[in-house]
């Protein structure tokens, strides 16, 4: 298994500002996830983040608008850059362990005002 | 690329009565399987996984799940909810070499 925690939990940031989000596990793990949950609805794979190499970002998702590091085994950091209100949602940190299983943050709930 | 549907957006059940929430998933070859749970104010969380073997899995707190292959279908049961299993139940899917898919998810509500 593996613990998680983001931070911060939850923040409210100005139209065209940046918010960067933490992510630390209790454990190494090669690959690391971040995700988006918008209100309501599904999770969204954002990009994969593996250590020592630059993260792959999904369909719809830029490395411009969120950037990602991954400095070590432990910790991930998630850039939400040049914010509007469609930026709004839930941010999640995930890791991937043996079999498969992903154990999930807690979650940055991001409101853009 | 590889869907899920839930058949159900919102569930809302009495305490004690069965529940079954539906998930299919698009294409075959070797997939597995998984339903996630997220609590009111909690992270998500696993509640079973199916990667091959017997197609009935059973997972925590009593929750189990069927794989039917030929019906692309891996639906979540159980015999008698209580109000604590109020949640979002998630279905999700893993093809090798691939990102996890998830469902756009259940929300169950248990009435007292």
């Amino acid at each position: 298994s593996a613990v998680i925690s983001q931070k911060p939990s939850r923040d409210i940031c100005q139209r065209g500002t940046s918010l960067t989000i933490q992510c630390q596990v209790d454990s190494q793990v090669t690959m690391m996830f971040w995700y988006r949950q918008q209100p309501g609805q599904s999770l969204t794979l954002i990009a994969t983040a593996n250590q020592g190499s630059e993260a792959t970002y999904e369909s719809g998702f830029v490395i411009d608008k969120f950037p990602i590091s991954r400095p070590n085994l432990t910790f991930s950091t998630l850039t939400v850059s040049n914010m509007s209100p469609e930026d709004s949602s839930i941010y999640l940190c995930s890791v991937e362990v043996a079999d498969y299983e992903q154990y999930f943050g807690p979650g940055t709930r991001l409101t853009v005002t | 690329a590889q869907s899920v549907s839930q058949h159900n957006h919102h569930v809302i059940l009495s305490e004690a009565a069965s529940l079954e929430l539906g998930c299919n998933y698009s294409y075959g070859g070797t997939v597995n399987l998984f339903w996630y749970v997220q609590y009111p104010g909690q992270h998500l969380q696993l509640l079973l996984k199916y990667f091959s073997g017997d197609p009935l899995v059973k997972g925590i707190k009593g929750f189990e799940a069927e794989f039917i292959k030929s019906k692309f279908s891996f639906n979540l049961r159980k015999p008698s909810v209580q109000w604590s299993d109020t949640a979002e139940y998630f279905c999700a899917v893993k093809n090798y070499g691939q990102n996890f898919v998830f469902g756009p998810g259940t929300r169950l509500s248990v009435l007292p």
